[in-house]
C-alpha cells in the first residue's frame, strides 16, 4: 500500500515568491493534516480537512496561507508571498475518522522543506 | 487547550545502555502515540496506546499508557544506534491531535 506522498522534497525560493506543496494521502484516508515543523520542535497543526471541509484552520496565517482539498482526495498549501519565517518543513498526514468522531492514528509523508532566502 | 510536554528534550547515551522517555499533560486522551523521526523524514508511527495502564512491547522498545490516560512512558533496552532519532509523542482526542516537541536521543556506538 503506498504511503502518504508530498511534493516537492526540497523548496528554496526567495522572498514574497509564492510557493505551493501538493498532498496525495493513503487511499481510503477520509481526513488530511497540514503540518508546519520547526527545526527541533513537534509538528504544529495548520490546517485539518475531514473529506473536502477544512474542519480546523485555526492556525493557518490566512493573510498569507490558502489550502483546497478538491474532491475530498489531494491537497495543495500554497503560501504567498512568502517570508523568511516560513522555513519549515510542510508535513502531510492522513487517517481514517470513523464515525464517532475518533482517529487513533495518523500516517505522514516525507515532507517538504522549504527555505525562504 | 490540550498541551503534551516531553522529557528530557535531549538524551546521548552509549550503545548498550537503557533509557525511558516521558510524556506528560494535564489532559485526558482517547489514545496516544509514538513516532520516531529521523532527519529529512516524516514521522513514522511507532504504537497507539489506548487503555489507560495499557503496556505494548515492540521488541526492544516498551510503551505505557498512564492509568488516567495522561501520561506514557517509552522504555528502550540495550539502546541501539539504529534508535538515533526524535521521539515524538502525541495525543488523540475527539478529532483533534496534540503533538509534545519531542526527545531527541542519540545513541552512541
Amino acid at each position: 500500500e503506498a504511503g502518504v506522498v508530498q511534493s516537492p522534497r526540497y523548496k528554496i525560493i526567495e522572498k514574497k515568491q509564492p510557493v505551493a506543496f501538493w498532498c496525495n494521502p493513503i487511499s481510503g484516508h477520509n481526513t488530511l493534516y497540514w503540518y508546519r515543523q520547526n527545526l527541533g520542535q513537534g509538528p504544529e497543526l495548520l490546517i485539518r480537512y475531514e473529506n473536502e471541509e477544512a474542519v480546523d484552520d485555526s492556525q493557518l496565517p490566512k493573510d498569507r496561507f490558502s489550502a483546497e482539498r478538491l474532491k475530498g482526495v489531494d491537497s495543495t498549501l500554497k503560501i504567498q508571498p512568502a517570508e523568511l519565517g516560513d522555513s519549515a518543513v510542510y508535513l502531510c498526514a492522513s487517517s481514517l475518522v470513523g464515525p464517532s468522531g475518533y482517529s487513533y492514528e495518523q500516517y505522514f509523508g516525507p515532507g517538504t522543506r522549504l527555505t525562504v532566502t | 487547550t490540550q498541551l503534551l510536554e516531553q522529557s528530557p528534550q535531549f538524551l546521548s547515551i552509549q550503545e548498550g545502555e537503557n533509557l525511558t522517555v516521558y510524556c506528560n499533560s494535564s489532559s485526558v486522551f482517547s489514545s496516544l502515540q509514538w513516532y520516531r523521526q529521523e532527519p529529512g523524514e516524516g514521522p513514522v508511527l511507532l504504537v497507539t496506546v489506548v487503555t489507560g495502564g495499557e503496556v505494548k512491547k515492540l521488541k526492544r522498545l516498551t510503551f505505557q499508557f498512564g492509568d488516567a490516560r495522561k501520561d506514557s512512558s517509552l522504555h528502550i533496552t540495550a539502546a541501539q544506534p539504529g534508535d538515533t532519532g526524535l521521539y515524538l509523542c502525541a495525543g488523540s482526542g475527539r478529532q483533534n491531535f496534540v503533538f509534545g516537541p519531542g526527545t531527541r536521543l542519540s545513541v552512541l556506538p
